[in-house]
């Protein structure tokens, strides 16, 4: 299977700070990737897919980039909003691989 | 609007088996890949197991092959987990969503306890 290391696990920020986010797979998998925000008790949430498309309704703050093995989710001006776990999702091969999430705390 | 709704879960004991359905609108359901995603208590996403639109093709995680199956009813716009053998470390919320590049629309999950 196809392993994505994500980091950090987490990291503290303040607001208006720039955040990235890492994820590196085990092999070369294209630009297959989407990245989600999942807050407490609730459902992920689909921010970006593939790689660097943002998805519609997402503020524009969020961005993705990253082809093959290195991917990174960059939030530009971090907002309270944005305290929430973070994980990648690779879809190129089976069994589809999540990262193991990163933590922002604001 | 769009709604995903997942149903079935709860307290089972170790062996037994449980159904997970979700039923799903606002979209033409027949005409997407669904997955199965669950999340243990305090840790991360694990992908479970998707399907293809006619049913033709479904793929799982190596840990729940042989005991989980996935189904869905394009007449009748649901998706279902058939969960069998159940073990302690399936213990997890249980989330639908549909695969439209991306998975871009999520329940809002299912608890399935294992436990004696």
């Amino acid at each position: 299977a196809i392993q994505m290391t994500q980091s950090p696990s987490s990291l503290a920020a303040s607001v208006g700070d720039r955040v990235t986010i890492t994820c590196r797979a085990s092999q070369g998998i294209r630009n297959d990737v989407g990245w989600y925000q999942q807050k407490p008790g609730k459902a992920p949430k689909l921010l970006i897919y593939p790689a660097s498309t943002l998805q519609s309704g997402v503020p524009s703050r969020f961005s993705g980039s990253g082809s093959g093995t290195d991917f990174t989710l960059t939030i530009s001006s971090l907002q309270p909003e944005d305290s929430a776990a973070y994980y990648c999702l690779q879809d190129y091969d089976y069994p589809w691989t999540f990262g193991q999430g990163t933590k922002v705390e604001i | 609007e769009v709604q995903v709704v997942e149903s079935g879960g709860g307290l089972v004991q170790p062996g037994g088996s449980l159904r997970l359905s979700c039923a799903a609108s606002g979209f033409t359901f027949s005409s997407f890949w669904m997955s199965w995603v669950r999340q243990a208590p305090g840790k991360g996403l694990e992908w479970v197991a998707n399907m293809k639109q006619d049913g033709s093709e479904k793929y799982y995680v190596d840990s729940v092959k042989g005991r989980f199956t996935i189904s869905r009813d394009n007449a009748k716009n649901s998706l279902y987990l058939q969960m069998n053998s159940l073990r302690a470390e399936d213990t997890a919320v249980y989330y639908c969503a549909s695969e439209m590049g991306g998975l871009r629309y999520w329940g809002q999950g299912s608890l399935v306890t294992v436990s004696s």
